[in-house]
């Protein structure tokens, strides 16, 4: 079965970091592209950062310089590191597969979410 | 950045009613343009990938269509099950961009 499972989220104040995981199963990481999605509380989904299957990342400009999106092939895991962050930060982040360069994520896992607030 | 809007922005609609979401891009974007549904607490769900292609295990009562700027999702004849946030998404130009979502609702 495949399957995408989040993990990492928390409460954290602002400027604080915080490393999202996105352990695969079912998938290798390194053969698609992988991104994370987030969708803030009672709002609409905000597309934040994308891996390549080659390896180029590529991050929304609301997260470039605070946030990194890496891999690891031995543990077929996605991450996303947040640093810096800020109330605005607030959602639940979900990673999504794509199986290629149409771009289009057709294996989601739930989400984990992140709260930034003193 | 390519800016994705969606119409409208919610709808009231019956069991067995058709319909139609539109989907508007800010620039051509072929047919690199997605659909997804979303239901509370759930994430989302893709429906139709390049425009018009349905996911294997969708009802065919949804179908996708356009290219250029101008895309289309139709329900053909709505089901208890469809009640849910419809979006875009375009995948041709990073940074990729969701429109701000259809909320269909039950009349």
């Amino acid at each position: 079965e495949v399957q995408l499972v989040e993990s990492g989220g928390g409460l954290v104040q602002p400027g604080g970091s915080l490393r999202l995981s996105c352990a695969a199963s079912g998938l290798t990481v390194r053969s698609n592209y992988m991104s994370w999605v987030r969708q803030a509380p009672g709002k609409g989904l905000e597309w934040v950062s994308v891996i390549y299957s080659g390896g180029s990342t590529y991050h929304a400009d609301s997260v470039k310089g605070r946030f990194t999106i890496s891999g690891d092939n031995s543990k077929n895991t996605l991450y996303l590191q947040m640093n810096s962050l800020r109330a605005e930060d607030t959602a639940v982040y979900y990673c999504a597969r794509s199986p290629g360069a149409i771009g289009y994520m057709d294996v989601w896992g739930k989400g984990t979410t992140v709260t930034v607030s003193s | 950045d390519i800016q994705m809007s969606q119409s409208p922005s919610s709808l009231s609609a019956s069991v067995g009613d058709r319909v139609t979401i539109t989907c508007r891009a800010s620039q051509s974007i072929s047919t690199y343009l997605n659909w997804y549904q979303q239901k509370p607490g759930k994430p989302p769900k893709l429906l139709i990938y390049a425009a018009s292609s349905l996911l294997s295990g969708v009802p065919s009562r949804f179908s996708g269509s356009g290219s250029g700027t101008d895309f289309t999702l139709t329900i053909s004849s709505l089901q208890p099950e469809d009640f849910a946030t419809y979006y875009c998404q375009q995948s041709y130009s990073t940074p990729w961009t969701f429109g701000q979502g259809t909320k269909v609702e039950i009349k």
